[in-house]
């Protein structure tokens, strides 16, 4: 079974500071993707990452993906306020007697001025 | 419409009461997720439509939930005899084909008392 490990699952970070979330799972698949979600709100898709070796950026948000180590972060560059959300890695199985996509438990980012 | 809309926004259902709740997907969007999201958690997948085809059913948390996409547009996701642990909110996404990204629509929030 498939599973998706996010860490940290909380992170409070100050204003204009670089951190990393990391994304692990355990089957092999070549397509990840990043989604953001506000408080009460649905999810907004950031990146998707199609084959090993991808960085997409968007501005402060970097995306990566090593299909070999099973992992892909997201590197946040000088956070600012509005980033703070809920950070969720999703992980497509589409192969095989699994067709779903499979999310991790969300990295709760909060930055603070 | 420009995106994923669900309906009803809100629900509260008495335990033992049957629910419909209702997803119309972006015009032309071909796959079909149907997700649960518990308070705090990750989305959890239910179920995958390609266009009318369900390809999987697996996350389907018992024979109480039946979805349905008849035509490969509108897609129903039914819950007979509701139980309180069936509260949360209701997620349907939708996507070009299975590579692209998902849009994701506002969700139902479904409370069983």
């Amino acid at each position: 079974e498939l599973k998706v490990e996010q860490n940290p699952l909380f992170l409070s970070m100050q204003e204009g500071k670089n951190y990393t979330i990391y994304c692990n799972y355990s089957t092999t698949s070549d397509r990840l993707y990043w989604y953001r979600q506000d408080p009460g709100k649905s999810l907004e898709s950031l990146f998707v990452l199609l084959s090993n070796g991808a960085v997409k950026q968007e501005g402060r948000l970097m995306a990566s993906l090593d299909t070999k180590a099973r992992l892909s972060t997201l590197h946040i560059t000088a956070a600012v306020h509005d980033l703070s959300a809920t950070y969720f890695c999703a992980v497509d199985t589409f192969a095989g007697v699994d067709n779903d996509m499979r999310f991790g438990a969300g990295t709760r980012l909060t930055v603070k001025p | 419409g420009a995106g994923v809309s669900q309906s009803p926004r809100y629900k509260v259902a008495k335990r033992g009461q049957d629910v419909a709740l209702r997803c119309d997907p972006i015009s032309g969007h071909v796959s079909l997720f149907w997700y649960q999201q518990a308070l705090g958690q990750g989305p959890e997948f239910l179920t995958y439509f390609q266009n009318e085809a369900q390809l999987d059913k697996s996350g389907l948390p018992s024979d109480r939930f039946f979805a349905e996409r008849p035509e490969g547009s509108v897609s129903t996701l039914k819950i007979q005899r509701t139980q309180q642990e069936d509260s949360a909110v209701y997620l349907c996404a939708s996507s070009l084909d299975r590579l692209e990204k998902l849009f994701f629509g506002s969700g139902t929030q479904l409370s069983v008392l």
